[in-house]
C-alpha cells in the first residue's frame, strides 16, 4: 500500500516570509504526483502535475520539485501572502489512476 | 467550461434513510471518481467510473454503498440505510480519457442524525 507523508501538519508563517513544505513517498510504483490547494469550504484546486525525476514546475509565487528517486517532493512559496492560508495536498497515482493523498500541510500567513 | 459540479453541498439524514449524492463532470471528462473525507481523516479514494462502468471500487464499503455513471446525466453515489458513520464529505473528481489529472467539485457534506 503506497504511504504519502507530508511536513510540517501546521505552518504558521509572516507575509513576506517565504516557506516550504515536503512531501514523502516510497520510490517504487511510483506513476505521478500532484500537488492541490484547498481552501475550507471550496474545491481542491490543482496546483501542479508532475511526472519525471527532476522535474520543476512554477506557477507565480508558487514552485516544485520533484525527487523520485529518493522519494520527496517539495513545494516553496516565496513572499506569501495572507490569500496562501490554505492546506496543500500531495497526492500519488501508483499503478492505477486513483489518487493516494497525504494529510495536508495548513498554512496561515499573518498579516 | 464549467467546472464539476456536486449537488446537494449539505445533505442531512436520519439513520436508515437513503442518501443520494450527485456529481456532473466537467465537459469533456468521460472518468469520474469518488473520494470520501472522514471526521479528522484525510481524503481516502471510493470508486473510478467511466461511462456504464466501474474501473476500480477497491475503496467502497462492501455493503450499503453504490456508485453510477450512467451514459446520459451525472454520476450518483447512492448510500442505503446511513448511519452516524457515514457523516463525512464526499469529493467527486473529473478528468478526460488518458490523463493523471483530476479537477474536483466543492463537495457533499452528508450529516447523518
Amino acid at each position: 500500500i503506497l504511504n504519502v507523508e507530508q511536513s510540517p501538519q501546521s505552518l504558521h508563517v509572516q507575509e513576506g516570509d517565504s516557506t516550504n513544505f515536503t512531501c514523502s513517498f516510497p520510490s517504487s510504483n511510483f506513476y505521478a504526483l500532484h500537488w492541490y490547494r484547498w481552501e475550507t469550504a471550496k474545491s481542491p484546486e490543482a496546483l501542479f502535475v508532475m511526472t519525471l525525476n527532476g522535474d520543476e514546475k512554477k506557477k507565480g509565487r508558487i514552485s516544485a520539485t520533484l525527487n523520485t528517486k529518493e522519494g520527496y517532493s517539495y513545494l516553496y512559496i516565496k513572499g506569501s501572502q495572507p490569500e496562501d492560508s490554505a492546506t496543500y495536498l500531495c497526492a500519488l497515482n501508483d499503478s492505477s489512476y486513483k489518487l493516494i493523498f497525504g494529510s495536508g500541510t495548513r498554512l496561515l500567513v499573518r498579516p | 467550461n464549467a467546472g464539476v459540479m456536486q449537488n446537494p453541498r449539505h445533505l442531512v439524514r436520519r439513520r436508515g434513510q437513503e442518501a443520494r449524492l450527485r456529481c456532473s463532470p466537467m465537459k469533456g471528462h468521460s472518468h469520474v471518481y469518488w473520494y470520501r473525507q472522514l471526521p479528522e481523516e484525510g481524503l481516502k479514494f471510493m470508486v473510478y467510473l467511466q461511462k456504464e462502468n466501474i474501473i476500480d471500487e477497491s475503496g467502497m464499503p462492501k455493503e450499503r454503498f453504490s456508485a453510477e455513471f450512467p451514459k446520459e446525466g451525472p454520476s450518483i453515489l447512492r448510500i442505503q440505510q446511513v448511519v452516524r458513520g457515514d457523516s463525512a464529505a464526499y469529493f467527486c473528481a473529473s478528468s478526460p480519457p488518458s490523463t493523471y489529472e483530476q479537477y474536483f467539485g466543492p463537495g457533499t457534506r452528508l450529516t447523518v442524525t
